[in-house]
């Protein structure tokens, strides 16, 4: 079965850190690009950031450059995001999702969305 | 940076057409993507590329872009099909950012 899980959420105090984890299986990881989005609670979705294959290309938010830093590890099959100085808004459900369509020599298309975790829970607060 | 609009929510009853709009200035130019979001559950991609769909999605969801709206368009409405509706695209000309619409709420009477 093609799926991507996420782990790694929690409550976090303000100004903490943590690392969030997604593991794919049932595809060839390293051929596609993924993404976060997240999503505060009875809000609706914002993407968080893009990796294409072998790291080539990363996309930021605008809104949220400088906090968060994604990854990516193809012999662990896994995508990963550290974020930083934590706040209260950044309280959300956060997936992991896969860029549709496959890389080709290092170039990935920026199309939809096929491939969506079911999110793992971030809470900020004291 | 790229702003898309739309409505925040849409009444239908069982077995007309619901018609959602996503509004952004030159949409048209856009490659737009719609996911659909149910109570608790993770969104679904069920139209791409303007009008593509992915496999398992009933040919009951279409969708169109042209000037400055894209809509998706879902024929013989069901109630499995009250959700939350995102539009999204990839906005390479002023940003190269990903934006997703506000969603619009569907309710089947």
């Amino acid at each position: 079965e093609v799926q991507v899980v996420e782990s790694g959420g929690g409550l976090v105090k303000p100004g903490g850190s943590l690392r969030l984890s997604c593991a794919a299986s049932g595809f060839t990881f390293s051929s596609y690009g993924y993404n976060w989005v997240r999503q505060a609670p009875g809000k609706g979705l914002e993407w968080v950031s893009y990796i294409s294959s072998s790291s080539a290309y990363i996309y930021y938010a605008d809104s949220l450059k400088g906090r968060f830093t994604i990854s990516r590890d193809d012999a662990e099959k896994s995508l990963f995001l550290h974020v930083n100085s934590l706040r209260a808004d950044d309280t959300a459900v956060y997936y992991c999702v896969r860029a549709l369509g496959e890389c080709s020599g290092g170039n990935c298309p920026l199309d939809a969305f096929d491939i969506w975790g079911q999110g793992t829970m971030v809470t900020i607060s004291s | 940076s790229y702003v898309l609009t739309q409505s925040p929510s849409v009444s239908v009853a069982p077995g007309q057409t619901a018609t959602i709009s996503c509004g952004g200035n030159n949409i048209g130019s856009y490659s737009v993507h719609w996911y659909q979001q149910k109570p608790g559950q993770a969104p679904v991609l069920v139209v791409f590329d303007d009008n593509d769909r992915p496999s398992g999605i009933p040919e009951r969801f279409s969708g169109s872009n042209s000037g400055t709206t894209a809509t998706l368009t879902i024929n013989r409405v069901e109630a499995g099909d009250e959700a939350d509706y995102f539009c999204q695209v990839w906005d390479s000309y002023t940003s190269d950012q990903y934006v997703f619409g506000p969603g619009t709420k569907v309710t089947v009477l």
